[in-house]
């Protein structure tokens, strides 16, 4: 029974570069969230999704940022033209129902050069 | 929106030591999360709750619903608990969208 899978666990992009990051929620969890952490910064809430929708985007930035969780296959938080700024870890976590406990994946550290 | 404060923010204890780390949210919500971030950058969540308390080994979480406040407690503290507990509230008080989370207690447990 794997936990929430998040690839690569490392990411290493030039700036202009594209970034995709991977998250398999746990078997049965269909409510998937993604969170990033800036150096010395606290979690910030990014974009909640459902299978083929997006519920909550609120946290997302409105240009360069998308997200998209199919119906089949991992959730992909998708960064393009990448920015120094975008130097974080990305935090993907699952949840069996809306209000449920979550389960964190183990994270994306994405350094830009 | 729902802003969540924590406090303190650093807290470096002994070997046995009781801790207390609070939570305070201005909105109203359907539950709170604590979770435990360790040095290595891996999330736990600890408890989900939306009333009264609840224990898991050494670990006890309160909230009181009317006065938004929220803590959470260790006992018998090691310096395994060494890590980075974090509250978190949802953005507007309803469970179907994101949190909101606290800054985090650093908690250092001194052998």
């Amino acid at each position: 029974n794997a936990g929430v899978m998040q690839n690569p666990r490392h990411l290493v992009r030039r700036r202009g570069q594209e970034a995709r990051l991977r998250c398999s929620p746990m078997k049965g969890h269909s409510h998937v969230y993604w969170y990033r952490q800036l150096p010395e910064e606290g979690l910030k809430f990014m974009v909640y999704l459902q299978k083929e929708n997006i519920i909550d985007e609120s946290g997302m930035p409105k240009e360069r940022f998308s997200a998209e969780f199919p119906k089949e296959g991992p959730s992909i938080l998708r960064i393009q033209q990448v920015v120094r700024g975008d130097s974080a870890a990305y935090f993907c976590a699952s949840s069996p129902r809306t209000s449920g406990k979550l389960f964190f994946g183990s994270g994306t550290q994405l350094s830009v050069l | 929106k729902n802003e969540v404060e924590q406090s303190p923010q650093n807290l470096t204890a002994q070997e046995g030591e009781f801790i207390t780390i609070n939570c305070s949210y201005s909105v109203g919500i359907s539950a709170l999360h604590w979770l435990q971030q360790h040095p290595g950058g891996g999330i736990v969540s600890l408890f989900m709750l939306s009333s009264g308390k609840k224990k898991h080994g050494r670990l006890i979480a309160t909230i009181n619903i009317q006065e938004k406040h929220s803590s959470l407690h260790i006992t018998a503290s090691h310096p395994r608990d060494s890590a980075v507990y974090i509250c978190a509230a949802p953005h507007s008080g309803g469970g179907a969208d994101g949190l909101t989370f606290g800054k985090g207690t650093h908690l250092i447990i001194q052998p």
